[in-house]
């Protein structure tokens, strides 16, 4: 089982439309959650970070946090086509020494005209 | 413009080759994180550094890969031999180092390695 876990999409998404992205993780150590978008044949790009229980707002994206629940997700508000991309969930993980991201395998959307 | 540079962007070789990525993070930013992307592995955690110290490496294929940081704007990642199994897009990214898990990593354009 892969420590991070995202559907593999593609999400197909009307301009104009909310997309929403889901993620669970098993380590319930995990302490703060990211999401990076990456365009194809770019590198990630980090869009949101949560680290308490809750929603968080930034402009049209929304990252929502369950601990309990070890899940997390993002709603796309008002998507446009420049919002196609693979949206990557991260989930930092504390160990001994100090910690490291870990990636779910990604979820592409597609925004369509 | 801060920014971390990957460098080479494309590299062709084969197999059986030695070869040397190397990457120059954001100044001021003292952890360093290497990961390999495929398409059915997606991002893997290799290595990764902070203070330039090694920190973890257990992602990594030890008999051929080794990860250094030889001072604090240069991080390196070397493959001996190198495998075609090995062909990736290979990212750097650093962070801040503000403390656990508040670690917001800035990534690399990525070095794109095919091995022959």
């Amino acid at each position: 089982q892969k420590e991070v876990e995202q559907n593999s999409g593609p999400l197909s998404v009307p301009e104009g439309a909310i997309a929403s992205l889901n993620c669970t993780y098993s380590d319930r150590g995990s302490q703060s959650f990211f999401w990076y978008r990456q365009y194809s044949g770019k590198s990630p790009e980090l869009i949101m970070s949560i680290y308490s229980n809750g929603d968080k707002e930034d402009g049209r994206f929304t990252a929502q946090l369950n601990k309990a629940s070890q899940y997390v997700s993002l709603l796309i508000r008002d998507s446009q086509p420049s919002d196609s991309a693979t949206y990557l969930c991260a989930a930092f993980m504390t160990t001994d020494s100090w910690g490291k991201l870990q990636f779910g395998a990604g979820t592409q959307v597609v925004v369509t005209p | 413009d801060a920014r971390v540079t990957q460098t080479p962007r494309h590299k062709v070789t084969e197999m059986g080759q030695e070869v040397t990525m190397r990457c120059q993070p954001i100044l001021g930013h003292n952890t360093v994180f290497w990961y390999r992307q495929t398409m059915m592995q997606g991002l893997e955690l290799l290595a990764y550094f902070r203070n330039r110290a090694p920190l973890d490496d257990s992602g990594m294929p030890k008999d051929r890969f080794s990860a250094e940081m030889p001072d604090a704007t240069l991080a390196t990642l070397k493959i001996q031999p190198s495998e075609p199994r090995d062909s990736a897009v290979y990212f750097c990214a650093s962070g801040s180092g503000r403390g656990p898990g508040y670690e917001k990593l800035f990534f690399g354009s990525g070095t794109q390695l095919s091995v022959l």
